[in-house]
């Protein structure tokens, strides 16, 4: 089966500029998760879908950060505008079931820079 | 809140040698789910190795095994006969079931000499 694909894979952009990643789950994952890696740390989740619905968001800093999945099925991430602290790796990763309980698959990541 | 801690952040091994991460977590849960993920440079996540914690047997994958001692809340991952493509980064996580939120450490760089 394919892998979760997400787009692009690097991006420098100057702070308060806007930016956009795009993730495709595996065919038939009902649940997508975007987590913000930050050098030398672990992931830590941002949003995660259910379908098209929002699960949990309560990291997510809805100042600057938005997320939607339309359709249940692709998901974008945005930021704006972005500051120097939001450089990292943007991971997406989707599973079949709600728990997670079997793990997620997860994509490549986009490294996002802030200059 | 629940946290997975692992305090080494670097362990180097000798290649075909046995090398073992150490993971601790804290949780008030009886029932949840343990992982152990490598991602190499290209970022991608991968799954290593599931423990679930009503299972008393701990998991193996191949060269891939954990000790997980629940009164203790620690998992460690034993890597035995290591080979040059182990060299990544290893991240503990920790699911609740519940809900899929799955919550990383900070992971530790692994090298591996030949």
């Amino acid at each position: 089966e394919a892998g979760v694909a997400q787009s692009p894979r690097y991006k420098i952009i100057e702070k308060r500029q806007s930016v956009a990643f795009w993730c495709n789950p595996i065919s038939g994952h009902a649940t997508l998760y975007w987590y913000q890696q930050i050098l030398g740390q672990g992931p830590k989740l941002l949003i995660q879908f259910q379908n098209n619905g929002v699960v949990d968001d309560s990291q997510l800093p809805k100042d600057r950060f938005s997320a939607e999945r339309l359709k249940g099925v692709d998901s974008t991430l945005k930021i704006q505008p972005a500051k120097l602290e939001d450089s990292a790796v943007y991971l997406c990763a989707s599973s079949f079931s709600l728990t997670g309980r079997n793990g997620y698959t997860f994509g490549s990541g986009t490294r996002l820079t802030v200059v | 809140a629940q946290t997975v801690t692992q305090s080494q952040p670097e362990m180097s091994v000798q290649e075909a040698e046995t090398v073992t991460l150490s993971c601790t977590y804290d949780t008030s849960e009886s029932d949840y789910y343990l992982f152990w993920y490598k991602q190499p440079p290209s970022r991608q996540m991968i799954l290593v190795i599931r423990q679930e914690a009503y299972k008393q047997q701990n998991a193996t994958e191949n060269r891939f095994s954990v000790n997980f001692q629940k009164a203790a809340k620690s998992f460690s991952l034993k890597i035995s006969d290591s080979q040059l493509g182990d060299a990544a980064m290893y991240f503990c996580a920790y699911n609740p079931g519940a809900n899929s939120k799955l919550t990383f450490g900070k992971g530790i760089t692994l090298s591996v000499r030949p």
